[in-house]
C-alpha cells in the first residue's frame, strides 16, 4: 500500500516569515494528494490539492508542487499569521485504491 | 467546499454502554465514507471503510463487531461503538468522497468513556 512521510513534525516560524512541510509517498500509482489543516479538536479541513497532471497550484498565500519523477510533494505558507498555527497533514490517494495515506502531521506555530 | 455533518460532538457514555454516531454528507451523495480514529497529537488512523448498501471494510486489528457500521443511504453512515470501555475514549472522525476524489470531513466526535 501507500506509504506518505512528512516532515519536519514541528515547525515554528515567525510571523511573517513562510513555512514549508515536505512529504513523500512511495506509490508511483498516487495521483491525488491533498493537504489539511486541523485545529485542536476540530475537523481536518481541506486547504488545497494536487493532481498528478500537475506541478504546482497556489492559492492565495499557500502553494503546493509536486515532483511525480522524485515522488514527494511540499505545502508553502507565505507571509504566515498566527493563524496559521495548527496541525497539517499531507495526503496521497492512489489512482487504483479509495483510501487515503496520511502523513503523520507537522504542528507548524507562528510565532507573533 | 462540499460540507459533511457528523453527530454527536461529544458523549459520554458509561462503561459497557452502545454509542452511535452519525455521519452525513449534506449536499452530495457519498458512496463511500471513512471511519478514522484519532489519539492526541497523532495522525488519523483508518478503521474501516462504509460502503452503502454493502458490508464495511475494516483495516487490520480493527474489530469489525465493536465498531459496527452502517451505510444505509448514500447520505448517511453511521458508527456504534458497542459494550464501550475506557479504552475506547477517543476522538472519532468520519469523512465522504465526493466525485472528483475530494475528501471532506465530519467535524468529529469526542467520545468519553466512564
Amino acid at each position: 500500500g501507500e506509504n506518505v512521510e512528512q516532515h519536519p513534525s514541528t515547525l515554528s516560524v515567525q510571523e511573517g516569515d513562510s513555512a514549508v512541510i515536505k512529504c513523500t509517498y512511495s506509490d508511483s500509482a498516487s495521483n491525488y494528494f491533498p493537504w489539511y489543516k486541523q485545529e485542536l479538536g476540530k475537523r481536518p479541513q481541506l486547504i488545497i490539492d494536487i493532481r498528478s497532471n500537475v506541478g504546482e497550484k497556489k492559492d492565495q498565500r499557500i502553494a503546493v508542487t509536486l515532483n511525480k519523477t522524485a515522488k514527494h510533494f511540499s505545502l508553502h505558507i507565505t507571509e504566515t499569521q498566527p493563524e496559521d498555527s495548527a496541525v497539517y497533514f499531507c495526503a496521497a490517494l492512489p489512482s487504483n485504491d479509495y483510501k487515503l495515506s496520511f502523513g503523520a502531521g507537522t504542528t507548524v506555530t507562528v510565532r507573533a | 467546499g462540499a460540507v459533511v455533518s457528523q453527530h454527536p460532538s461529544r458523549v459520554i457514555c458509561k462503561s459497557g454502554t452502545s454509542v452511535k454516531i452519525e455521519c452525513r454528507s449534506l449536499d452530495f451523495q457519498a458512496t463511500t465514507m471513512f471511519w478514522y480514529r484519532q489519539f492526541p497529537k497523532k495522525s488519523l488512523m483508518l478503521m474501516a471503510t462504509s460502503n452503502e448498501g454493502s458490508k464495511a471494510t475494516y483495516e487490520q486489528g480493527v474489530e469489525k463487531d465493536k465498531f459496527l457500521i452502517n451505510h444505509a443511504s448514500l447520505t448517511l453512515s453511521t458508527l456504534t461503538v458497542t459494550s464501550a470501555h475506557p479504552e475506547d475514549s477517543s476522538f472519532y472522525i468520519c469523512s465522504a468522497r465526493e466525485q472528483g476524489n475530494t475528501i471532506y470531513f465530519g467535524e468529529g466526535s469526542w467520545l468519553t468513556v466512564v
